[in-house]
């Protein structure tokens, strides 16, 4: 299967910060990588699909870049709403995979 | 407003059965392949099975198999996750997700709690 690293496990930043998040693919994926924001208690949310497509109503602040193997989640200017983990997964090869996550907390 | 509503979930001994349900609204079910994540406390998501828009082809991934069976009913909007010989590690908040061919994982219940425990 293939698997999903992320890094950084933690990123502490400050609101109005960049925030870069990668994930990197243990073999090609092409452009078939999708992020996910989860907030405590609640369920997964899509932000990103096909690597650099925002899903409906997800603001312009949240971007993603890549192809291939390596892929980065980029939040130009973080919100206080933006703390949170994120997940990248895979559904190109079976079985579909997520990585271990990102957590974006307050600095 | 689409929507998936997850039941069932609860306290199960270990070698135990449980049935969860999930129900959808809002969206053309009948058109949808339906997966199942998890994920345990305080920790990752994983994939555990889908079910193809008719219910003619099912996955499961290899923690599961041969324990969970999926199933669903398009005239209910529904779909369910069978779990069978449950284990302390299948302790996890169970999803329902709707796994869109253009999206991929683009609409989640809000999860049902599964413990497993003596």
């Amino acid at each position: 299967e293939i698997v999903l690293t992320q890094s950084p496990a933690t990123l502490s930043l400050s609101p109005g910060q960049r925030a870069t998040l990668s994930c990197r693919a243990s073999q090609s994926v092409s452009s078939y990588l999708a992020w996910y924001q989860q907030k405590r208690g609640q369920a997964p949310r899509l932000l990103i699909y096909d690597a650099s497509n925002r899903a409906t109503g997800i603001p312009g602040r949240f971007s993603g870049s890549g192809s291939g193997t390596d892929f980065t989640l980029t939040i130009s200017s973080l919100e206080p709403e933006d703390f949170a983990v994120y997940y990248c997964l895979q559904r190109i090869k079976w079985p579909p995979t997520f990585g271990q996550g990102t957590m974006v907390e307050i600095k | 407003e689409v929507q998936l509503v997850e039941t069932g979930g609860g306290l199960v001994q270990p070698g135990g059965s449980l049935r969860l349900s999930c129900v959808a609204s809002g969206l053309t079910f009948s058109d949808s392949w339906m997966s199942w994540v998890r994920q345990a406390p305080g920790k990752g998501l994983e994939w555990v099975a889908n079910i193809k828009e008719d219910g003619s082809q099912k996955y499961y991934g290899d923690s599961v198999r041969g324990r969970f069976t999926s199933s669903r009913d398009n005239a209910k909007k529904s779909v369910y996750l069978h779990l069978n010989s449950l284990r302390a590690e299948d302790t996890a908040v169970y999803y329902c997700v709707r796994d869109s061919s253009k999206y991929g994982f683009d609409i989640w219940g809000q999860g049902t709690m599964v413990t497993v425990s003596s």
